[in-house]
């Protein structure tokens, strides 16, 4: 069965450091998501990708985030300059036509 | 995205059906009910959707009001791997151009136990 990747499992930082979380969706989908889940807290949309540009973002997703589809597989999340309160559980999610949302296993980001 | 409501928490014995309520008073003709689960700190798993008919999947039941008010997500036999937080969401659904995001609550933590 097709399944959502996501590497690393577990990225540790420096504050002020950049990372590049990185997905691969599942290879017919279309629509590409991306959301954190904070330790012990809801798990909250960040950004929704369609067509090679973002189509809805959330206030989360400030001028520090970006995402890029650099190839035909790869959906990435870059954080520019980390901070302490991005440490969380990233969840990558691919779906078809918008439906049913596949989500990857996620990667758990530590910012020291 | 209209609101929902879910109890905190449920258990339930293995092998017998669990009756997950939500209750979503304010939601719109366009409006579907979904409902994902997480097991511990995993990714959401997608298990059923329904605009106002009763679906079935190999996974679940979803039992939608009459007055599209309140849904119950049943598992008929659970077992132990269904320990979970279970999550309602109700959203429209957008065919073309992106969006569709999900709003996650704080969901039902469901315990099965033997």
């Amino acid at each position: 069965e097709p399944e959502v990747t996501q590497t690393p499992s577990h990225q540790v930082t420096q504050m002020g450091q950049e990372v590049i979380l990185r997905c691969v969706p599942i290879s017919n989908h279309l629509y590409f998501y991306w959301y954190r889940q904070i330790l012990g807290q809801k798990v909250e949309f960040l950004v929704s990708f369609y067509n090679n540009e973002i189509s809805e973002k959330s206030e989360i997703f400030d001028d520090q985030f970006s995402v890029e589809r650099p190839d035909g597989s790869n959906f990435t999340l870059k954080i520019r300059s980390t901070k302490l309160e991005d440490s969380a559980m990233y969840f990558c999610a691919s779906t078809a036509q918008g439906a049913e949302q596949f989500f990857g296993p996620g990667t758990r980001l530590t910012v020291l | 995205d209209a609101k929902t409501t879910q109890p905190t928490s449920m258990d339930c014995a293995e092998g017998r059906a669990a009756n997950l309520p939500c209750n979503h008073s304010t939601i719109s003709g366009n409006e579907y009910v979904y409902w994902y689960r997480q097991i511990h700190s995993q990714g959401p798993q997608y298990i059923i959707h329904g605009l106002k008919n009763n679906e079935t999947n190999e996974m679940a039941s979803l039992i939608i009001t009459e007055d599209r008010k309140s849904s119950t997500l049943i598992l008929p036999h659970a077992t132990l791997r269904d320990t979970a937080v279970y999550y309602c969401i109700v959203r429209a659904y957008i065919l073309t151009g992106g969006g569709n995001k999900l709003t996650f609550g704080t969901g039902t933590q469901l315990k099965v136990e033997l």
